[in-house]
């Protein structure tokens, strides 16, 4: 069965980086895109980019574009996403999802708290 | 690129129906047949609920429902029930550069 595994809490002080992996099982992690979509507390979703896992092109939102890197190693079918220069409004439920135009599997989310 | 907009919140008894929008612009939602619907239950990921505007995914009960007119989609849910409770999320394909775009969100309550 698909299935993707998200990395733990992090936490972090502002100015930090962050890296969330995503491990993917069940289907060829070459033949779907891995999105990031973030929720903030009380929020609702935020797209912030994809990669394709087979040529490792990324595609950014422009409000991430500079502080984010979506990479991917395919010999582990794991996904990576870096968020640098962390800000206290980071703070939010990061999680992987797989797809093209919609999302059929999701991770379980990681939590990334930013606090000093 | 904007949210989608959706409203804040709907509601509704247990067998009645409720109809949530998603309204967008001709550049997303009406450009292009592929709008998406997840559920999402407080402290869990999101669950795709429709894709292509109106398809249902294996295991997704037909009460659930989605149409598309102009740059406003829509996602009915008939015959309510206390477990349609919950916040739900229309999405958007918006073209090759920034694909991706959802709605603000919609929290569902069954009175």
């Amino acid at each position: 069965q698909v299935q993707l595994v998200q990395s733990g809490a992090e936490v972090k002080k502002p100015g930090a980086s962050v890296k969330v992996s995503c491990k993917a099982s069940g289907y060829i992690f070459t033949g779907y895109y891995m999105h990031w979509v973030r929720q903030a507390p009380g929020q609702g979703l935020e797209w912030m980019g994809r990669i394709n896992p087979n040529s490792g092109g990324t595609n950014y939102t422009q409000k991430f574009q500079g502080r984010v890197t979506m990479t991917r190693d395919t010999s582990i079918s794991t996904g990576y996403m870096e968020l640098s220069r962390l800000r206290s409004d980071d703070t939010a439920v990061y999680y992987c999802a797989r797809g093209r135009q919609n999302f059929d599997y999701w991770g379980q989310g990681t939590l990334v708290t930013v606090s000093s | 690129q904007s949210a989608l907009t959706q409203p804040r919140s709907v509601s509704g008894s247990p067998g009645q129906s409720v109809t949530i929008s998603c309204t967008g612009t001709s550049s997303d939602v009406g450009d292009y047949d592929y709008v998406s619907w997840y559920q999402q239950y407080p402290g869990k990921a999101p669950k795709l609920m429709i894709y292509d505007v109106s398809k249902r995914p294996s295991g997704v009960p037909d009460r659930f429902s989605g149409s598309k007119s102009g740059n406003t989609a829509s996602l009915t849910i008939s015959g309510l029930q206390a477990e349609d409770e919950a916040d739900y999320y229309c999405c958007s394909y918006a073209g090759t550069y920034t694909p991706v775009t959802f709605g603000g969100g919609t929290k569902l309550t069954v009175l």
